[in-house]
């Protein structure tokens, strides 16, 4: 089946510095979408990217939909404690079906 | 605005006990449904997912079933536990389409002794 390789699988940062983490695929993607959950929770969608090139910004976040449609990447900025969690990327394969494809996970943490 | 609710939010059950989990979804109708299982705080394993009432499709064999009596309503269940049950379980509800936006409920956690 389709797969997502994401990276890195955990980081361990001090409080105001900056986190890049991305996704790639073997496969074209029509959407990006890039998730974070916290302990003991559901994961709660951050940014969702549906056209290639397209930059996005929420916050101290901001990620890319690769030019080539099989990456994308996921910036944190001045990073706090609370950004401490699990970052996912799904995306959905051009001529898939209702299925998304994630990636396994970053686990951050923060020292504050 | 859509909600999506769980429960139990926690459930401990002993080996070869029977499992029902419900998850309702507020605010749209006709949405797709999924169930997802994550083992040890990292991936998440899609088990089932359901584009309409009664239709349900099948991810990963396993001694879990699901059903949807409803539109709006997705249970997974099994009848007979087994210790490698225990995890988080997410349901998760999209508008519908190829690829759309998936937004997830808080979370089942199950402990299967």
């Amino acid at each position: 089946g389709q797969q997502l390789n994401q990276s890195p699988q955990s980081m361990f940062i001090q409080e105001g510095e900056d986190v890049s983490m991305n996704c790639t695929s073997s496969s074209i993607f029509n959407t990006w979408l890039w998730y974070k959950q916290d302990p003991g929770e559901g994961p709660v969608l951050l940014i969702a990217l549906y056209k290639a090139g397209e930059l996005t910004s929420n916050g101290r976040l901001t990620a890319q939909f690769g030019i080539t449609r099989k990456d994308s990447f996921l910036n944190i900025s001045a990073s706090i404690p609370s950004d401490v969690g699990i970052y996912f990327c799904a995306g959905a394969v051009r001529g898939g079906s209702e299925k998304l494809v994630f990636g396994k996970g970053m686990k951050l943490t923060v020292n504050p | 605005s859509q909600t999506i609710h769980q429960w139990p939010a926690t459930l401990v059950q002993p080996v070869g006990s029977p499992l029902s989990l419900e998850c309702t979804v507020e605010g749209t109708s006709n949405p797709n449904l999924y169930w997802y299982r994550q083992a040890a705080g990292r991936g998440l394993q899609l088990l089932f997912y359901s584009v309409g009432i009664g239709q349900i499709s099948s991810e990963v064999p396993q001694n879990l079933s699901a059903s949807r009596p409803q539109d709006r309503q997705f249970i997974l269940s099994s009848k007979k536990l087994l210790l490698s049950d225990s995890g988080f379980y997410l349901c998760a509800w999209s508008s519908g389409g190829v690829g759309d936006t998936q937004y997830f409920g808080p979370g089942t956690r199950l402990t299967v002794l």
